[in-house]
């Protein structure tokens, strides 16, 4: 059974930083792209960033480029998202999801989310 | 960038077909994949690449993508189908990854 949980949510101030991890199982890892996505309160869904299975194709949206870092270890299994420069707005219930098909994916298994809360 | 435009909400009898639309510019040349995202809940894939449904996804929901709109028609809705419904294509622009701003379904 594939299963994905992420970990690492949490209070922060503006300006603080954070480290999200998502640990993966049920299935080969290291074959599959993998994202972060978010929606915050009340809101829609929000995509936040991609890396291929290799880790040699890293994608960003621009609302979080230059602040946030996404990585991979496919020996643990495990996605991680480093946000640093958090903002308000960044407040949300962050998922990883796995990628499946060729060139325009779908993500077809989704993790329970973390809430991650930027607030003083 | 890309933009996909959902109506906000869509309502419908139990036993009636629901058709969600999701707008794009020449959305037809894309693949549209759906999701389910009941209250408290993870989303859900329904239908990927147009018209496919993953296995447990109920033959009521189907799909179809031309032109500038893709939807996705449930038939002889239930109430457990009353959730949030979000579209989503890939696209060369600056964000690849783009989510349609969801439709809440509700069953009347």
């Amino acid at each position: 059974e594939v299963q994905l949980v992420e970990s690492g949510g949490g209070l922060v101030q503006p300006g603080g930083s954070l480290r999200l991890s998502c640990a993966a199982s049920g299935f080969t890892f290291s074959s599959y792209s993998m994202n972060w996505v978010r929606q915050a309160p009340g809101k829609g869904l929000e995509w936040v960033s991609y890396i291929s299975s290799s880790s040699s194709t890293i994608y960003y949206a621009d609302s979080v480029k230059g602040r946030f870092t996404i990585s991979r270890d496919n020996a643990k299994n495990s996605l991680y998202l480093q946000m640093n420069s958090l903002r308000d707005e960044d407040t949300a219930v962050y998922y990883c999801a796995r990628a499946h098909g060729y060139v325009e994916y779908y993500f077809d298994y989704w993790g329970q989310g973390t809430l991650v809360t930027v607030s003083s | 960038s890309y933009v996909l435009t959902q109506p906000p909400s869509v309502s419908v009898a139990p036993g009636k077909t629901a058709r969600i639309t999701c707008g794009g510019n020449n959305i037809g040349s894309k693949s549209v994949h759906w999701y389910q995202q009941k209250p408290g809940q993870a989303p859900v894939l329904v239908i990927y690449y147009d018209s496919d449904r993953p296995s447990g996804i109920p033959e009521r929901f189907s799909g179809s993508n031309s032109g500038n709109t893709a939807t996705l028609t449930i038939s002889r809705v239930e109430a457990g189908d009353e959730a949030d419904y979000y579209c989503q294509v890939w696209d060369s622009s600056s964000d690849p990854v783009v989510f349609g701003g969801g439709t809440k379904l509700t069953v009347l």
